[in-house]
């Protein structure tokens, strides 16, 4: 099937640790974006990418790193330096940064990251 | 910069009763709005997408509109039923950005 898959589900980080979550993507999308979910809240935009080897800050990129290496995987390391990481983070892909329909964006189904 | 609001924050419904959801924004040169459904620990499905050039998309029981000028679009359910309980987000899209998120209105549909 056709889809985003993040991996894993839930996810446990010690002080001073760094972390990466994985997303994967076979819907041949170029656009590739990480939100980050407290609760209450709506989803505030990491880091997104549209292209392969080209990525771009979004509002809350301190702490955070990313890498494009292949159109498929987009993964999110939480860095040491993100001092408060506990969140839901949602992976999405779209056809671009276009209008119409190929801006429609389709998202995982979430990691949650909790600290030890 | 975009800022977009959704009121209320959550809603509380007996089933079969017709409901609006409101989302605003603050720019209107929008190219287009897009309505997301959530469902708790999950990840967003979309629902509708409408085009700055149009003003509602109907998708079975639900009718979204957009008016641009106003900088508003609703969100209309119709005949609501306890599966439609879920957190409800707009999101919209002004150029060579991503999309632009509000903080959802959590809808609660009562059998």
């Amino acid at each position: 099937d056709g889809g985003i898959t993040q991996s894993p589900k839930y996810l446990f980080r010690k002080e001073g640790q760094n972390v990466t979550l994985s997303c994967e993507q076979n819907l041949n999308h170029d656009a590739m974006y990480w939100y980050r979910q407290d609760p209450g809240q709506g989803l505030r935009l990491i880091y997104y990418s549209q292209i392969v080897n080209d990525f771009q800050k979004g509002d809350i990129a301190e702490g955070y790193s990313v890498s494009r290496e292949k159109k498929e995987s987009f993964p999110l390391t939480v860095t040491s330096a993100q001092k408060n990481p506990t969140a839901f983070y949602l992976c999405a892909s779209s056809g671009g940064l276009a209008g119409g329909r190929k801006n429609i964006q389709y998202f995982g189904a979430g990691t949650r990251l909790s600290v030890l | 910069k975009q800022e977009v609001t959704q009121i209320p924050a959550a809603l509380s419904v007996p089933e079969g009763e017709n409901l609006v959801l409101n989302c605003s924004f603050t720019d209107s040169a929008i190219y287009n709005l897009q309505w997301f459904r959530q469902d708790p620990g999950k990840g967003l499905t979309s629902l509708l997408l409408i085009q700055s050039s149009q003003r509602e998309q109907t998708s079975g029981r639900l009718n979204a509109s957009l008016d641009k000028s106003s900088g508003r679009s609703t969100l209309y359910i119709a005949a609501s039923q306890p599966g439609d309980s879920a957190t409800y987000l707009c999101a919209t899209y002004s150029g060579n950005t991503p999309l632009v998120f509000g903080k959802g209105t959590r809808l609660s549909v009562i059998a």
